[in-house]
């Protein structure tokens, strides 16, 4: 299996510019999780979908942060417009119980 | 109060030396605990996965769980230099189901020196 998968790795963007981050879970998995994780705040869970809905959406900072999961392989998460304080890793990850496992993220610089 | 504390360190140990990583929480409902391993530049990997209390033991890995008194351990027997990494942990009241959300501390970053 070749485990999460997320792209693009790295994606440097203009501020007000439209970002798209996109992952593809782990076959067999149930539940999705969006987080991001900066030196000040650690990781911060942005999103939950159980079986493509989404069920907890409390910790997207904004309207300007959306996700969708259309199905059981495939999320997006968009941010429009990017802000600099958006700069950030982000990561996906994917469960059926007994643990998360994560994808090796994507560091998203907005100038 | 946070609901998951962690200390971040730095931790700086000699090579075979006992680390003891700890996490405490105030959420009476978390029932699963994980300790994930990050290097640097990579996403958390899953080390260890617990429910309740209790230990639970993987090789050079030893994780406890005591619900009553809201702590969690991670204990690396023999560390080398390649566990050098921080060290997360995470809890959850109901994982894998419908309010599954996965809560982590901050980390504790680890240095074992050769």
């Amino acid at each position: 299996d070749a485990g999460v998968i997320q792209s693009p790795r790295h994606e440097v963007t203009e501020m007000g510019q439209e970002v798209t981050l996109r992952c593809k879970p782990i076959s067999g998995h149930n539940s999705l999780f969006w987080y991001r994780q900066t030196m000040m705040r650690g990781l911060e869970l942005l999103i939950y979908f159980n079986n493509n809905v989404p069920i907890d959406d409390s910790g997207m900072p904004e309207d300007r942060f959306s996700a969708k999961m259309p199905n059981a392989s495939f999320s997006t998460l968009k941010i429009q417009p990017s802000e600099p304080r958006d700069s950030a890793v982000y990561f996906c990850a994917s469960s059926f119980g007994g643990g998360a496992f994560f994808g090796q993220g994507t560091r998203l610089t907005v100038v | 109060q946070k609901e998951v504390e962690q200390d971040p360190g730095p931790l700086s140990v000699p090579e075979g030396a006992i680390v003891s990583l700890n996490c405490t929480y105030s959420n009476s409902a978390f029932q699963y605990f994980m300790w994930y391993r990050q290097y640097s530049r990579k996403g958390p990997e899953l080390l260890m996965y617990t429910y309740s209390s209790g230990n639970k033991e993987d090789g050079r890995f030893t994780a406890q769980v005591d619900k009553s008194s809201k702590y969690i351990s991670l204990f690396i027997r023999d560390s080398q230099p390649s566990d050098s990494a921080t060290y997360l942990c995470a809890m959850s009241a109901n994982y894998g189901g419908s309010q599954g959300n996965l809560i982590f501390g901050k980390g504790t970053k680890l240095s074992v020196k050769p």
